[in-house]
């Protein structure tokens, strides 16, 4: 069954500092797959997608992730952290390639300090 | 573009009542509709998918009188939450599958409370 694990419960990083999120998957085939951030009592803000190509994936506000099919990983990285990427990021990977449902991991809540 | 708008954000209800929660879309036509419920500090866990025209696909363990879910046209699914119990509080939001690879946008979500 597929699934997405998302090591790091919590991560504090200060503000300028590098930061990377970890995200391991489990799918048979291909994966499609997702970084969400979501504020407190917000949806969910598409960060970035990963379907197929080049497998060092660019999104919004200067977040990049790279699909590393080997190590079955698609971490979420930024070179320098503001405060206001404080917020809780999510991993998915879409069920049944683009037909089906996303399948979340459990989160990590992402501190910065000042 | 591809905005999913979601009402009410709070609601507060007492016991045995029932609240409507709707997801439209704004700008494009959503074939397939999935709701998620969130539990405090916990990820999104998937409730059903609708498909416009068709009868919801209920998850494992969703009570399927309790959490009726519509989809009656392309721009418009709702979820009712029959005789609400405090445990049914929760956050639920909506998600619509975008065209093509387009992924998917998500409602801004509903924070029930039952009293």
């Amino acid at each position: 069954a597929q699934s997405v694990t998302q090591p790091d419960i919590h991560i504090t990083v200060s503000e300028g500092a590098s930061l990377e999120l970890r995200c391991n998957y489990s799918y048979g085939a291909t994966p499609y797959l997702f970084w969400y951030v979501q504020s407190p009592g917000q949806g969910l803000q598409l960060l970035l997608k990963y379907f197929s190509g080049d497998t060092l994936v660019q999104g919004i506000k200067g977040f990049e992730a790279e699909f590393k099919r080997s190590q079955s990983s698609f971490n979420l990285r930024k070179p320098s952290v503001h405060w206001s990427d404080a917020a809780e990021y999510f991993c998915a990977v879409g069920a049944g390639g683009s037909q089906g449902n996303l399948i979340f991991g459990k989160g990590t809540k992402l501190s910065v300090k000042p | 573009g591809a905005v999913v708008s979601q009402h009410p954000s709070r609601v507060i209800c007492k016991s045995g009542t029932s609240v409507k929660i709707e997801c439209r879309s704004l700008d494009f036509q959503a074939t397939t509709m999935f709701w998620y419920r969130q539990f405090p500090k916990q990820s999104l866990m998937l409730m059903a998918t609708s498909n416009e025209g068709s009868k919801a696909t209920y998850e494992q363990g969703v009570e399927k009188d309790k959490f009726l879910i519509n989809h009656a046209s392309l721009t418009l699914s709702t979820l009712t939450v029959t005789s609400a119990h405090p445990e049914d509080s929760s956050f639920y939001i909506c998600s619509a599958r975008l065209m093509g690879f387009g992924g998917y946008t998500f409602g801004s979500g509903t924070r029930l409370t039952v009293v």
